[in-house]
């Protein structure tokens, strides 16, 4: 079946370092892939999106492209603030129908 | 503020119990899903409404189930509650029904069941 992985955290970086989060993911057909980010306390929320293969999705500085040859959605930005510190989630909208899988988050602390 | 509410906040209960969920969309969303987020498990989604009709489904166990209101509100009931139900719930809503538009999600109702 469909399903996500995502790089095990906590992932802890310095103030203004480059961050790489991995995510693949394995489906049938041509799945729509997402990161959300979730701040301590509070709800998911939409971070980017890409809906097709090479779709890149982008949004407050933080990129990340459809790679249906390695089955990748990296997320990626070039530097981190500490208003970055959350959880994120890499998941997925199956194709044959509103199915969604989301990997296990990674805690990104940034630290001034 | 997502434009989601749900309520109540946080639920304590016995096993057994019965619980309901309450979860009004943001104006003009159509959509409404349900996912729970817990320790072992991570978020799994559970279900998906489209003005009033269940559209998609997920993980959701047989003891669980879910309806959509004219009003387009939310209710997940659980019933028969064990201690492997203890969870965040979230609920999100969307306007369209495909899925891949932005879901909005709501602060979450923290279920614990003793």
């Amino acid at each position: 079946g469909d399903s996500v992985t995502q790089m095990e955290g906590p992932v802890t970086l310095s103030e203004e370092a480059f961050l790489t989060i991995n995510c693949t993911y394995t489906a049938t057909g041509y799945p729509s892939l997402f990161w959300y980010v979730q701040y301590p306390g509070e709800g998911l929320q939409l971070l980017l999106k890409a809906t097709k293969a090479d779709d890149k999705g982008s949004n407050k500085g933080f990129e990340a492209t459809y790679r249906k040859e390695t089955t990748s959605f990296h997320l990626e930005k070039g530097s981190v603030q500490v208003s970055d510190s959350a959880v994120y989630f890499c998941a997925l909208r199956g194709y044959t129908g509103n199915q969604f899988y989301f990997g296990t988050g990674t805690s990104l602390t940034v630290i001034p | 503020d997502s434009g989601v509410t749900q309520t109540p906040k946080h639920l304590i209960t016995a096993t057994g119990q019965r619980v309901t969920l309450r979860c009004s969309p943001r104006s003009g969303d159509l959509s409404v899903y349900w996912y729970q987020q817990s320790l072992d498990q991570g978020l799994q989604f559970l279900i998906q409404y489209y003005n009033g009709e269940e559209r998609a489904k997920g993980n959701i166990l047989e003891r669980f189930s879910a309806q959509q209101f004219p009003d387009l509100h939310s209710e997940l009931n659980l019933s028969s509650l064990e201690l492997g139900d203890s969870a965040l719930y979230f609920c999100a809503s969307s306007v369209e029904r495909t899925g891949t538009d932005t879901q909005y999600f709501g602060p979450g109702t923290r279920l614990t069941v003793l």
